[in-house]
């Protein structure tokens, strides 16, 4: 079954707002990726948090990472409407398959 | 500095003809990713290949599809007989090398229409 579940589906906001996006997961892992996917184009990698940090930034924006809730978030401030997208975390399993496994995304709207 | 080119963009193909994707990993990658993505959802993981080999294959439906990354030139995913539920965007992805890993990049995709 799928590693990644996102929560909400979907999103929309105003432009200015912050966005949160959050993943659930299952098994243990390495790390944990979040990516972009703008629409009809290919996925866009936004940042990586490993399995022994608690928070990263990036620009505008933090990812958090809880693993002994096996979740994380993804908060984009001040956003804009170029971040409209849909948002996917993706996680690696510690055991096994040397792959990414993806969950189901965030689509997320900026109004202007 | 090229990324991961994918062709075709767009295919589309009758039932029971055969499909045919190609994936240039980025300069210095050796290791390629095939992901299915339907519409309005995730992308499900199908196959790991480095060269001449397929190391993961756990996502790939028995029968009908194939992957190969030969030594030289670029990677197929072969889909024979397509059926309208093969209808989808296939994406290659690649890394240069697996280390505890790091990002995949990603082509733009190949959207394959099955009529």
């Amino acid at each position: 079954s799928q590693q990644g579940e996102e929560d909400p589906q979907a999103l929309s906001i105003q432009e200015g707002e912050n966005a949160t996006m959050n993943c659930s997961y299952k098994t243990s892992i390495n790390n944990l990726q979040w990516y972009r996917q703008n629409s009809g184009r290919g996925l866009v990698h936004l940042i990586l948090i490993r399995s022994n940090e608690r928070e990263k930034h990036s620009g505008r924006l933090r990812v958090t990472l809880d693993t002994s809730k096996k979740s994380s978030s993804l908060l984009i401030t001040a956003s804009r409407a170029a971040d409209t997208a849909s948002y996917f975390c993706a996680t690696e399993a510690i055991r096994g398959a040397q792959k990414l496994v993806f969950g189901q995304g965030t689509r997320l709207t900026i109004n202007p | 500095n090229a990324g991961v080119m994918q062709n075709p963009r767009h295919l589309v193909r009758r039932r029971g003809q055969e499909a045919r994707l190609r994936c240039s990993p980025m300069k210095g990658h050796s290791h390629v990713y095939w992901y299915r993505q339907l519409p309005e959802e995730g992308l499900k993981f199908m196959v790991y290949l480095q060269k001449e080999n397929i190391i993961d294959e756990s996502g790939m439906p028995k029968e009908r599809f194939s992957a190969e990354f030969p030594k030289e030139g670029p990677s197929i995913l072969r889909i024979q007989q397509v059926v309208r539920g093969d209808s989808a965007a296939y994406f290659c992805a690649s890394s240069p090398k697996w280390q505890n890993t790091g990002e995949l990049f990603f082509g733009e995709g190949s959207r394959l229409t099955v009529l």
